[in-house]
């Protein structure tokens, strides 16, 4: 079974416009921690925004936000104010448990595309 | 600047020919990983490693091999074994002990069969 389904293979939205991006996700762990990566066609990852599944508040950074619904399992990003440049694939990612170094599962990513 | 470096950004291999990934990172970090990623999907998990000498398998480790013996490096071998190499490689390190640092990734290498 997946851990992080992201149902949403592609996204088309206006600048401006908000946006919001899927991802659910599966574990038996306590404590756990979830991330959202931005992959432009150029391929590198670039760290958007993490929520810990303790978090009370769900995590903003920028035009980033995290609607996180824990009994849902479920970990949408919200991108507000959607500009040109955030056309990329995003990704959602969970580490699993309380070791820091334990390795990320990915989600298989939605494709953004903001129109002018 | 800190940050990881992958080299070379684009690889061809022959057939039955092993080829090496290099990976080097001046942030410090203990843990590292290696991650594949296919045209439209997400990343894998090939190796990781939390700690210099030793390295851990991940859900595709077969047909590849990893070193981990100085903090700084971690390279990657694509052995002959591995029949459908053709893929975007990314390598990430991570810092500290706290939940919420992220991975930081390397540009990424870009392996094809010749």
């Amino acid at each position: 079974a997946q851990k992080i389904t992201q149902t949403q293979p592609g996204m088309f939205v206006q600048e401006k416009e908000a946006v919001t991006l899927d991802c659910t996700y599966d574990t038996s762990d306590q404590s756990y921690g979830l991330f959202w990566y931005k992959q432009p066609s150029s391929g590198e990852m670039i760290f958007l925004i993490y929520q810990g599944s303790y978090d009370e508040q769900n995590a903003t950074e920028g035009r980033y936000s995290l609607n996180f619904q824990k009994a849902r399992k479920s970990a949408n990003l919200v991108i507000s104010a959607s500009q040109l440049g955030d056309s990329a694939m995003y990704f959602c990612a969970m580490r699993e448990g309380r070791q820091a170094g334990t390795a990320l599962i990915f989600g298989k990513g939605t494709t953004l595309s903001v129109s002018s | 600047d800190g940050g990881i470096t992958q080299s070379p950004k684009y690889l061809f291999r022959k057939e039955g020919q092993n080829v090496t990934l290099s990976c080097e990172q001046n942030l410090n970090h203990d843990a590292m990983y290696w991650y594949r990623q296919d045209p439209g999907q997400g990343l894998r998990l090939i190796y990781y490693s939390q700690i210099v000498n030793d390295f851990q398998k991940g859900d595709i480790a077969e047909g590849y091999s990893v070193s981990r013996e100085k903090k700084e490096s971690f390279p990657l071998t694509v052995t002959s074994a591995q029949k459908n190499p053709t893929a975007f490689y990314l390598c990430a390190s991570r810092g500290g002990q706290a939940g919420n640092q992220p991975q930081h990734f390397g540009d990424g290498t870009r392996l094809s069969i010749l």
